[in-house]
Protein backbone atom coordinates (compact mmCIF):
# COMPACT_ATOMS: atom_id res chain seq x y z
CA UNK A 1 0.00 0.00 0.00
CA UNK A 2 1.12 3.59 -0.48
CA UNK A 3 2.77 5.10 2.53
CA UNK A 4 1.50 8.47 3.71
CA UNK A 5 -0.17 10.95 1.64
CA UNK A 6 0.15 14.49 0.15
CA UNK A 7 -2.33 17.14 1.16
CA UNK A 8 -4.12 19.11 0.43
CA UNK A 9 -5.15 16.87 -2.23
CA UNK A 10 -5.79 20.14 -4.68
CA UNK A 11 -4.76 23.92 -4.12
CA UNK A 12 -6.18 26.59 -6.53
CA UNK A 13 -3.83 30.07 -6.35
CA UNK A 14 -3.52 33.31 -8.42
CA UNK A 15 -0.44 33.68 -10.17
CA UNK A 16 1.95 35.32 -7.32
CA UNK A 17 0.68 33.43 -4.57
CA UNK A 18 2.77 31.23 -2.74
CA UNK A 19 1.23 27.32 -2.60
CA UNK A 20 2.37 24.90 0.24
CA UNK A 21 1.94 21.02 0.16
CA UNK A 22 2.57 18.82 3.04
CA UNK A 23 3.64 14.64 2.74
CA UNK A 24 3.45 12.44 5.87
CA UNK A 25 4.59 8.91 6.27
CA UNK A 26 4.26 6.39 8.40
CA UNK A 27 8.22 4.69 8.93
CA UNK A 28 11.88 6.02 8.80
CA UNK A 29 13.11 6.65 5.68
CA UNK A 30 16.70 7.47 3.81
CA UNK A 31 15.33 10.40 1.94
CA UNK A 32 12.24 12.22 0.53
CA UNK A 33 12.11 13.51 -2.73
CA UNK A 34 9.48 15.23 -4.44
CA UNK A 35 8.36 15.46 -7.95
CA UNK A 36 6.35 17.15 -10.48
CA UNK A 37 3.91 15.70 -13.01
CA UNK A 38 2.04 17.79 -15.55
CA UNK A 39 -0.84 16.50 -17.29
CA UNK A 40 -0.42 13.59 -19.25
CA UNK A 41 3.55 13.34 -18.91
CA UNK A 42 6.08 11.54 -16.94
CA UNK A 43 7.20 12.46 -13.68
CA UNK A 44 10.09 15.16 -13.36
CA UNK A 45 12.21 15.17 -9.96
CA UNK A 46 12.31 18.16 -8.28
CA UNK A 47 14.20 18.50 -5.30
CA UNK A 48 16.02 15.56 -2.50
CA UNK A 49 16.11 16.16 0.56
CA UNK A 50 18.13 13.29 3.14
CA UNK A 51 16.97 12.06 6.67
CA UNK A 52 19.74 14.54 8.18
CA UNK A 53 18.82 17.86 6.26
CA UNK A 54 16.42 19.59 7.71
CA UNK A 55 15.79 22.39 4.57
CA UNK A 56 17.12 22.65 1.26
CA UNK A 57 16.52 25.24 -1.35
CA UNK A 58 16.08 24.65 -5.08
CA UNK A 59 14.92 28.33 -7.05
CA UNK A 60 11.38 29.04 -6.24
CA UNK A 61 11.10 25.98 -4.50
CA UNK A 62 11.67 25.34 -0.54
CA UNK A 63 11.56 21.37 1.03
CA UNK A 64 11.52 21.08 4.45
CA UNK A 65 11.31 17.33 6.40
CA UNK A 66 10.89 17.52 10.16
CA UNK A 67 11.57 13.35 10.95
CA UNK A 68 10.19 13.48 14.37
CA UNK A 69 7.02 14.39 12.79
CA UNK A 70 7.09 12.54 9.88
CA UNK A 71 6.61 15.09 7.75
CA UNK A 72 7.95 16.84 4.71
CA UNK A 73 6.74 20.28 2.78
CA UNK A 74 7.24 21.73 -0.65
CA UNK A 75 6.38 25.45 -0.83
CA UNK A 76 6.96 27.21 -4.26
CA UNK A 77 7.05 30.87 -4.20
CA UNK A 78 5.73 34.03 -6.46
CA UNK A 79 3.55 31.09 -8.33
CA UNK A 80 3.01 31.08 -11.94
CA UNK A 81 1.02 29.64 -14.57
CA UNK A 82 3.12 26.99 -15.96
CA UNK A 83 3.87 25.54 -12.01
CA UNK A 84 0.11 23.73 -12.60
CA UNK A 85 0.44 20.53 -12.36
CA UNK A 86 0.42 17.33 -9.68
CA UNK A 87 2.82 17.42 -7.10
CA UNK A 88 3.91 14.15 -5.73
CA UNK A 89 6.51 13.18 -2.54
CA UNK A 90 8.35 9.57 -2.76
CA UNK A 91 9.67 8.35 0.48
CA UNK A 92 12.65 6.06 -0.06
CA UNK A 93 13.45 3.61 2.41
CA UNK A 94 14.69 0.20 1.97
CA UNK A 95 15.58 1.52 -1.77
CA UNK A 96 11.92 0.72 -2.90
CA UNK A 97 10.23 4.03 -3.29
CA UNK A 98 6.29 4.80 -2.58
CA UNK A 99 4.65 7.77 -3.55
CA UNK A 100 1.32 9.54 -2.47
CA UNK A 101 -1.76 10.25 -4.02
CA UNK A 102 -0.38 13.68 -5.19
CA UNK A 103 -1.17 17.37 -4.61
CA UNK A 104 -2.73 18.78 -7.30
CA UNK A 105 -2.15 22.58 -8.21
CA UNK A 106 -3.53 25.02 -10.66
CA UNK A 107 -2.66 28.44 -10.75
CA UNK A 108 -4.78 30.95 -12.13
CA UNK A 109 -3.33 33.57 -14.10
CA UNK B 1 21.80 12.76 -21.85
CA UNK B 2 18.81 10.81 -24.04
CA UNK B 3 15.79 9.93 -21.77
CA UNK B 4 13.91 7.12 -20.84
CA UNK B 5 12.38 6.25 -23.75
CA UNK B 6 9.04 3.95 -23.86
CA UNK B 7 6.69 2.22 -26.52
CA UNK B 8 3.97 2.14 -27.95
CA UNK B 9 2.23 6.01 -26.40
CA UNK B 10 -0.94 4.79 -26.27
CA UNK B 11 -2.78 1.25 -26.68
CA UNK B 12 -6.23 0.20 -26.97
CA UNK B 13 -6.90 -3.20 -26.60
CA UNK B 14 -9.63 -5.27 -25.92
CA UNK B 15 -9.95 -7.01 -22.40
CA UNK B 16 -8.17 -10.79 -22.20
CA UNK B 17 -6.29 -9.65 -25.17
CA UNK B 18 -2.64 -9.38 -24.75
CA UNK B 19 -0.03 -6.17 -24.57
CA UNK B 20 3.41 -5.48 -23.87
CA UNK B 21 5.59 -2.51 -23.16
CA UNK B 22 9.10 -1.60 -24.15
CA UNK B 23 11.39 0.76 -21.91
CA UNK B 24 14.95 1.86 -22.43
CA UNK B 25 16.43 3.58 -20.03
CA UNK B 26 19.00 5.87 -19.27
CA UNK B 27 22.72 4.47 -20.49
CA UNK B 28 24.18 3.59 -17.41
CA UNK B 29 21.42 3.35 -14.88
CA UNK B 30 21.48 0.25 -13.25
CA UNK B 31 18.33 0.34 -11.89
CA UNK B 32 14.62 0.27 -13.62
CA UNK B 33 11.26 0.48 -12.14
CA UNK B 34 7.64 0.13 -13.76
CA UNK B 35 4.89 2.10 -12.19
CA UNK B 36 1.33 1.66 -13.04
CA UNK B 37 -0.87 4.93 -12.55
CA UNK B 38 -4.84 5.09 -12.14
CA UNK B 39 -6.50 8.66 -13.15
CA UNK B 40 -6.35 10.61 -9.90
CA UNK B 41 -3.92 8.42 -7.86
CA UNK B 42 -0.02 8.22 -7.67
CA UNK B 43 2.09 5.99 -9.44
CA UNK B 44 2.34 2.32 -7.91
CA UNK B 45 5.49 0.46 -7.99
CA UNK B 46 5.15 -3.07 -9.81
CA UNK B 47 8.65 -3.96 -10.49
CA UNK B 48 12.02 -3.08 -9.58
CA UNK B 49 15.06 -4.34 -11.15
CA UNK B 50 18.84 -4.04 -10.13
CA UNK B 51 20.77 -4.76 -13.98
CA UNK B 52 18.38 -7.75 -14.71
CA UNK B 53 17.80 -9.20 -10.93
CA UNK B 54 14.51 -8.29 -9.57
CA UNK B 55 14.86 -6.55 -6.35
CA UNK B 56 11.07 -6.12 -5.59
CA UNK B 57 7.69 -7.28 -7.65
CA UNK B 58 5.66 -7.61 -4.18
CA UNK B 59 3.16 -5.52 -5.81
CA UNK B 60 2.91 -7.46 -9.14
CA UNK B 61 -0.04 -9.39 -10.42
CA UNK B 62 2.28 -12.28 -11.27
CA UNK B 63 -1.07 -14.32 -12.84
CA UNK B 64 -1.28 -11.73 -15.27
CA UNK B 65 1.75 -9.47 -15.42
CA UNK B 66 5.31 -10.13 -16.12
CA UNK B 67 8.53 -8.23 -16.64
CA UNK B 68 11.96 -9.07 -17.82
CA UNK B 69 15.06 -6.78 -18.33
CA UNK B 70 17.43 -9.03 -20.69
CA UNK B 71 21.04 -7.90 -20.39
CA UNK B 72 20.13 -5.55 -17.64
CA UNK B 73 19.40 -2.75 -20.30
CA UNK B 74 16.23 -3.19 -21.91
CA UNK B 75 12.81 -4.11 -19.92
CA UNK B 76 9.32 -5.35 -21.61
CA UNK B 77 5.85 -5.25 -19.32
CA UNK B 78 3.33 -7.60 -20.61
CA UNK B 79 -0.12 -8.21 -19.63
CA UNK B 80 -1.86 -11.14 -20.24
CA UNK B 81 -4.78 -11.36 -20.28
CA UNK B 82 -6.01 -7.61 -19.97
CA UNK B 83 -8.74 -6.82 -17.41
CA UNK B 84 -11.13 -3.81 -17.48
CA UNK B 85 -8.83 -2.29 -14.14
CA UNK B 86 -5.49 -2.53 -16.36
CA UNK B 87 -6.30 0.69 -17.67
CA UNK B 88 -3.56 3.24 -16.66
CA UNK B 89 -0.66 4.76 -17.45
CA UNK B 90 2.61 2.67 -17.18
CA UNK B 91 5.27 4.33 -16.44
CA UNK B 92 9.00 3.35 -16.55
CA UNK B 93 11.36 4.81 -14.76
CA UNK B 94 15.73 4.69 -14.07
CA UNK B 95 18.04 5.85 -11.75
CA UNK B 96 22.24 5.30 -11.23
CA UNK B 97 20.94 3.64 -7.53
CA UNK B 98 24.63 3.11 -6.99
CA UNK B 99 25.61 2.28 -3.62
CA UNK B 100 25.05 5.14 -1.50
CA UNK B 101 23.42 7.17 -4.44
CA UNK B 102 19.90 9.11 -4.41
CA UNK B 103 18.24 6.98 -5.60
CA UNK B 104 16.64 10.60 -8.02
CA UNK B 105 14.61 8.51 -10.58
CA UNK B 106 13.85 9.78 -14.57
CA UNK B 107 10.64 8.79 -15.97
CA UNK B 108 9.69 8.17 -19.33
CA UNK B 109 6.42 9.62 -21.02
CA UNK B 110 4.56 6.82 -20.14
CA UNK B 111 2.39 3.94 -22.06
CA UNK B 112 -1.75 4.96 -21.55
CA UNK B 113 -3.32 1.78 -22.30
CA UNK B 114 -7.60 1.77 -22.44
CA UNK B 115 -8.44 -1.35 -22.00
CA UNK B 116 -11.93 -2.24 -23.41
Amino acid sequence: SQQGEEDPQALSIQEGENATMNCSYKTSINNLQWYRQNSGRGLVHLILIRSNEREKHSGRLRVTLDTSKKSSSLLITASRAADTASYFCAKEGSYIPTFGRGTSLIVHP
Amino acid sequence: EAGVAQSPRYKIIEKRQSVAFWCNPISGHATLYWYQQILGQGPKLLIQFQNNGVVDDSQLPKDRFSAERLKGVDSTLKIQPAKLEDSAVYLCASSLLTSGGDGTQYFGPGTRLTVL
